[in-house]
This record gives C-alpha cells, structure tokens and sequence, in this order.
C-alpha cells in the first residue's frame, strides 16, 4: 500500500547510544519532514525536507541530524541519545509544503533510559 | 508567538449524537487550516485542509468552518460512531513558511 513506512516501530536505548530512524515513501512526494509528539504537547517540527538534497531545521533540532539522498527515504539520526528524547517520533510527506494534505507514518516510540 | 488553542481538552458523547470541537489561533500571516485525527497509537490522518478564502468543507460526517477575520474554526461531527473516537488535531500553516503550527488536541470519545 502506498504511504510513509517507519522502522523501527519500538525501540529501547540507553543514554548515549546514536541511532537512526527510518522513513521512506512511495508517493514521490518532494516534502518530507520529521515531528516528536510529547504528552501534552502538540506536534513540534524537528528537521524538514524540500526535495532530495535539500534540508533545513525546524523548530527542535538539537540532538538531530538529517539527510536526504533521495526523494523516497529521510532517516533521523539520534547522534547520542538522552532521556529527554523520549518521545514518539512521526515522519510525514506530502505533494507540496504549504497547502497539501500531509501522509503521517504510525510512528516510533523511542524510549532512552 | 503562533499558537494554537483548542478546546475542550477532551469530550464524551453518547453514540449518534452530534458534537463541535473548538480551534482558536494566533499565527499570522496565515495560510492554511487543517483537521487532522489520531487514533491511539497511529498518526495523524488528514480530515479537511481549508485555505483563506474558505469558510466550510465537508468529509463525510465531518464538517469544518473557517472565520479568518476572528481566527476560528470548528469541527463538528454527525451522528457520531465508536469509531470516532480519537484526539483531533487542529493545525494551522503560515503563509510563507514550510511550519505548522499543531494544536493539542481534543479527545473524542464516544460511548454506547
């Protein structure tokens, strides 16, 4: 089925360790971004992309890295992880940034102890 | 600072009955307006987008109103159904930027 595919769904890590979560669409859509969703907080934008290549940091991108080497996959990297950054994470696409609907993927929910 | 304030923070309604969710915001310039609902462990799935020169759109029983000039917008849903429960998500896009700006949410739930 077309849409945003993320993996993993469930991950456990320690304090420090790096690693990288994954995302990739089948839309060929140019807009890709990333979002952590905190309880009792809205959606917050950590890193966005506008097209392969091309990416730019939202609105909490410290502890964060991104890259997009082609237009289906855009991985997050937790460069060493801390508690503060559990969180559930989605990765959504959409046509065009500003007036299209978004596609969200089912999320990963990463908790760092 | 843009915001988005929504309200009631959760709900419940008896199955078929009719109900309304609030969305106020404050970003500016504006864009776009969006609906979105989010069952428990999923993510979000768009409901309506409505831009500035649109003042209501409809998605089956799901029906979004836009008054620019006060910065309000409200979802109501029809006869709703167990499956409508969820959080529903407020979201608001400024002109001229790639951001969005997300509401909390409202939780939905809807009872036998």
């Amino acid at each position: 089925n077309a849409g945003v595919t993320q993996t993993p769904k469930f991950q456990v890590l320690k304090t420090g360790q790096s690693m990288t979560l994954q995302c990739a669409q089948d839309m060929n859509h140019e807009y890709m971004s990333w979002y952590r969703q905190d309880p009792g907080m809205g959606l917050r934008l950590i890193h966005y992309s506008v097209g392969a290549g091309i990416t730019d940091q939202g609105e909490v991108p410290n502890g964060y890295n991104v890259s997009r080497s082609t237009t289906e996959d855009f991985p997050l990297r937790l460069l060493s992880a801390a508690p503060s950054q559990t969180s559930v994470y989605f990765c959504a696409s959409s046509q065009g940034a500003r007036s299209y609907g978004y596609t969200f993927g089912s999320g990963t929910r990463l908790t760092v102890v | 600072k843009n915001q988005v304030e929504q309200s009631p923070q959760s709900l419940i309604i008896l199955e078929g009955k009719n109900c309304t969710l609030q969305c106020n915001y404050t970003v500016s310039p504006f864009s776009n307006l969006r609906w979105y609902k989010q069952d428990t462990g999923r993510g979000p799935v768009s409901l309506t987008i409505m831009t500035f020169s649109e003042n209501t759109k409809s998605n089956g029983r799901y029906t979004a109103t836009l008054d620019a000039d006060t910065k309000q917008s409200s979802l109501h849903i029809t006869a709703s159904q167990l499956s409508d429960s969820a959080s529903y998500i407020c979201v608001v896009g400024g002109a001229g930027s790639y951001q969005l700006t997300f509401g909390k949410g409202t939780k939905l739930s809807v009872i036998p």
